[in-house]
């Protein structure tokens, strides 16, 4: 089955710098590739996706990067604020399932 | 206007009781998930139903039986509860792996004493 890896499991950034979460998968099958937020307490939410036929796609101060030869994928956050401290997970399809990564913690200080 | 609620969110209990967990959704999604989050917050899917058919059963005990009377609803019961089932419970629904989005409940914390 799928099987999604995540790294660094825990950044701290200064706020307004940049913070970059990568992440591998191993099903050259996969199609779909999302990035859900979790605050503390709270559930996950999607904050951004990538379809396999696109290299790359941004909203506001996120992108998310696909490289489908390498089979990984990355998140990018720009100009940091406190409220993007949270845990990110990153997940790939496969095998009727969404297969997430182990997560990411953000830190952002202010 | 709940997308996908789950009840109840918190549950305390004793060693070796049977609880249950319920879900349901309103987004007329076909496939319903549950996922147990510990506390190194990895998320793990657990089952998986399309229209009220097993989809997945990730090797989970035989303790834990999902239940889905439609496909608007999945519910968990867990059996002889034992300390290792303390973690937050996630009841989750979307239009299947290979289409999209997850939208996840707001979980239920279930502590084992």
């Amino acid at each position: 089955g799928e099987n999604v890896e995540q790294h660094p499991s825990t950044l701290s950034v200064q706020e307004g710098d940049s913070a970059v979460i990568k992440c591998t998968y191993s099903d050259s099958a996969s199609n779909y590739f999302p990035w859900y937020k979790q605050e503390l307490g709270k559930r996950p939410q999607l904050i951004i996706d990538i379809r396999s036929n696109v290299g790359e796609k941004k909203d506001q101060r996120i992108a998310v990067t696909l490289n489908k030869t390498a089979k990984h994928f990355s998140l990018h956050i720009t100009e940091t604020q406190p409220e993007d401290s949270a845990v990110y997970f990153c997940a790939a399809n496969g095998n009727n399932r969404l297969a997430f990564g182990k997560g990411n913690q953000v830190v952002v200080i202010p | 206007d709940t997308a996908v609620s789950q009840t109840p969110k918190y549950l305390v209990t004793q060693m070796g009781n049977d609880k249950s967990i319920k879900c349901e959704q309103n987004l007329g999604h076909d496939t319903m998930y549950w996922y147990k989050q510990d506390s190194k917050k990895f998320l793990k899917i657990m089952f998986s139903y399309n229209n009220k058919e097993l989809i997945i059963n990730e090797t989970v005990p035989n303790r834990f039986s999902p239940k889905s009377p439609d496909k608007a609803h999945l519910n968990l019961h867990i059996n002889s509860l034992e300390l290792g089932d303390s973690a937050v419970y996630f009841c989750a629904s979307g239009q299947g792996a290979r289409t999209g989005e997850l939208f996840f409940g707001e979980g239920s914390r279930l502590t084992v004493l």
